[in-house]
Parts: structure tokens; C-alpha cells; sequence
């Protein structure tokens, strides 16, 4: 199976810090994304990646940054966090032939105090 | 970009059969829709993939039309254990050579006893 891994289940930061959360997925994908989930809007794409040090912006990038230094690992960064960064982050990779078969992660709850 | 419609709720009796439709309009003549299962505090987890036509699978049946603006997860008499929300997901062409993925807001299905 393949396995997604979020370095932290819960979170808890103050307005102002820096915050990284990992994922590596363990199955030699070449697609990587990062999602927030908030109630009631669903699923919102962060940022995306198709190959190392590569990345692209989804519908959601404004106060976020990623880092893809190898195909395993991508990592999303708050350079200062903010009370409306409190959400549940979701990353998830697939392969390029099944690039819509995403693998998911099992999120990291991340409050902003 | 394609937008994706999907019902917020809907609620059922145990052993009936559920439909959920999802909309996209402008979603691209080669991508798959696919549709994903979501339980509290994990990740959303693949169900179905379908290009055209109806696709079936151990879990579901995705019925698709021919113009391709809609999809229709069904899935056959549900237990308790199916209480979870669905989500779509549509890849569209966002130019530059890449797609990105969308999400709909996702479906709360409740199974009563």
C-alpha cells in the first residue's frame, strides 16, 4: 500500500511563527500536493508538484511557500503564520500515469493562536 | 477552469441505493473524474475512476453521459459504515502545460438505521 506520512498530527503555533509540515510518500510518485480543508469549502489546493524542485501555485497559494529537494518529500511552509492558517492540512501524491488517483496523507490539525 | 457542483447533504436509509451527482462544466475532453471517501480525522481515500460510459468496481458504479458535465456516484444498499463525505475531482487544463486538480465541497452522506 502505498503510504503518505504527515510529520505532525496537531499542531499548535502563534501569529508570527514560521511553520513547516512534512509529508514523504514512500511510493516513488512523481505528483505531490498540499490541501487545506476547512467546513463548508471543501478541499483547497495549495500548492502542487510534478517533479523535484518543481512546483506550481493551486487556487490557494497567498501566505504559503513549498519546497521539493527530493521526489519523496514536499514540504509546506508558513513564513508567518496567521489566525486564518488554522485548518486541517491535507498532502497527497499520485504517479504520473494515474496523476488523478491521489494518495492522501491523514492530515495535520494546525491551530494559530 | 472546471467548477465542480455537488450536492451538501444527503441522508439515507440502510439498504437503500445512494446517488450523488457531481457538476463540472468546461472539464477537459481527456481527464478522469474520480471520486473520493472521507471519515473523520483521515484523509480522503479513493473509490472510483471513469473516463465515459459506467464504470463498476467491489464498492460502486459511476455512470457518466456522454457530454461529460456530469457524474453519479452510486453506491449499491448502504450500511452505517458508508456515513462519510464524497468528494469529485476533475483535473483541468489551467494552461502553461500543466492541469490542476478540483475538488467539489463534497457530500455528506448520513445512513440511518
Amino acid at each position: 500500500d502505498v503510504k503518505v506520512t504527515q510529520s505532525s498530527r496537531y499542531l499548535v503555533k502563534r501569529t508570527g511563527e514560521k511553520v513547516f509540515l512534512e509529508c514523504v510518500q514512500d511510493m516513488d510518485h512523481e505528483n505531490m500536493f498540499w490541501y487545506r480543508q476547512d467546513p463548508g469549502l471543501g478541499l483547497r489546493l495549495i500548492y502542487f508538484s510534478y517533479d523535484v524542485k518543481m512546483k506550481e501555485k493551486g487556487d490557494i497559494p497567498e501566505g504559503y511557500s513549498v519546497s521539493r529537494e527530493k521526489k519523496e518529500r514536499f514540504s509546506l511552509i508558513l513564513e508567518s503564520a496567521s489566525t486564518n492558517q488554522t485548518s486541517m492540512y491535507l498532502c497527497a501524491s499520485s504517479s504520473r500515469e494515474g496523476s488523478e488517483k491521489l494518495f492522501f496523507g491523514s492530515g495535520t490539525q494546525l491551530s494559530v493562536l | 477552469l472546471a467548477k465542480t457542483t455537488q450536492p451538501i447533504s444527503m441522508d439515507s436509509y440502510e439498504g437503500q441505493e445512494v446517488n450523488i451527482t457531481c457538476s463540472h462544466n468546461n472539464i477537459a475532453t481527456n481527464d478522469y473524474i474520480t471520486w473520493y471517501q472521507q471519515f473523520p480525522s483521515q484523509g480522503p481515500r479513493f473509490i472510483i475512476q471513469g473516463y465515459k460510459t459506467k464504470v463498476t468496481n467491489e464498492v460502486a458504479s459511476l455512470f457518466i453521459p456522454a457530454d461529460r458535465k456530469s457524474s453519479t456516484l452510486s453506491l449499491p444498499r448502504v450500511s452505517l459504515s458508508d456515513t462519510a463525505v464524497y468528494y469529485c475531482l476533475v483535473a483541468a487544463y489551467s494552461g502553461a502545460g500543466s492541469y490542476q486538480l478540483t475538488f467539489g465541497k463534497g457530500t455528506k452522506l448520513s445512513v440511518i438505521p
